[in-house]
């Protein structure tokens, strides 16, 4: 059964204050590792794709890395508007259509 | 604009009192899901379709149905709601199955049943 464990479940930042959110997986072959970044109130939205190990992605102040056991969610100079939730997901190459699965989250926090 | 829209945002009401939450895409979408999401459960897959007249059960489909006539449409059927279906719903939508497609979701609905 594929599993995505993320931790810390939640995080308080100082703006400015670098540090990195972890997501744990195990899936019967990784088709692709997603991450979202979720607003209160509000649907996940899109932030990158991850296809295999080495694999990194930016977008302003974030940079998704990915390992066979593991991705990182790695925040550099942190501004109070991304204060969200952020969730990562896995899509197995094998099995059913299902699609997503999904972790339960870090909460991160980013105070002026 | 590329959008996934539900209805309604917010709804209560009381047990088995049939229900429907309506999704719709505008992005001609060929695969469409339904996830509920739990405090400390994360988003979990309820049903999902690969397309028209296609669908398929997802990680909790037990009180659920689902149909999917037209293409852009996918609405969640509950036939006679109870306490612990109350949560979060989303619908959400992408190109296809394949892990290049995003997942482009709706604003979600908060459902209570009491």
């Amino acid at each position: 059964e594929d599993q995505v464990t993320q931790s810390p479940e939640a995080l308080r930042l100082q703006e400015g204050e670098s540090s990195s959110l972890n997501c744990s997986y195990t899936v019967s072959g990784l088709r692709g590792l997603f991450w979202y970044r979720q607003d209160p109130g509000k649907g996940p939205e899109f932030l990158f794709t991850l296809y295999s190990a080495g694999e990194e992605k930016e977008k302003e102040r974030l940079k998704a890395t990915l390992t066979k056991k593991e991705s990182f969610l790695h925040i550099t100079a942190p501004k109070p508007e991304d204060s969200a939730t952020y969730l990562c997901a896995v899509q197995a190459r094998f099995g059913s259509a299902r699609q997503l699965t999904f972790g339960s989250g870090t909460q991160l926090t980013v105070l002026p | 604009e590329a959008q996934v829209t539900q209805n309604p945002r917010y709804l209560i009401t009381v047990t088995g009192k049939k229900l429907t939450v309506t999704c719709s895409q505008n992005m001609n979408h060929e695969y469409m899901s339904w996830y509920r999401q739990d405090p400390g459960l994360g988003l979990r897959q309820i049903y999902y379709s690969m397309n028209v007249e296609v669908t398929d059960k997802g990680d909790v489909p037990e009180g659920y149905k689902v149909s999917r006539k037209e293409k852009r449409n996918f609405p969640l059927i509950l036939e006679s709601p109870s306490p612990n279906q109350t949560s979060l719903y989303f619908c959400a939508s992408s190109l296809s199955r394949e892990a290049s497609a995003e997942a482009f979701f709706g604003q979600g609905t908060r459902l209570t049943v009491v």
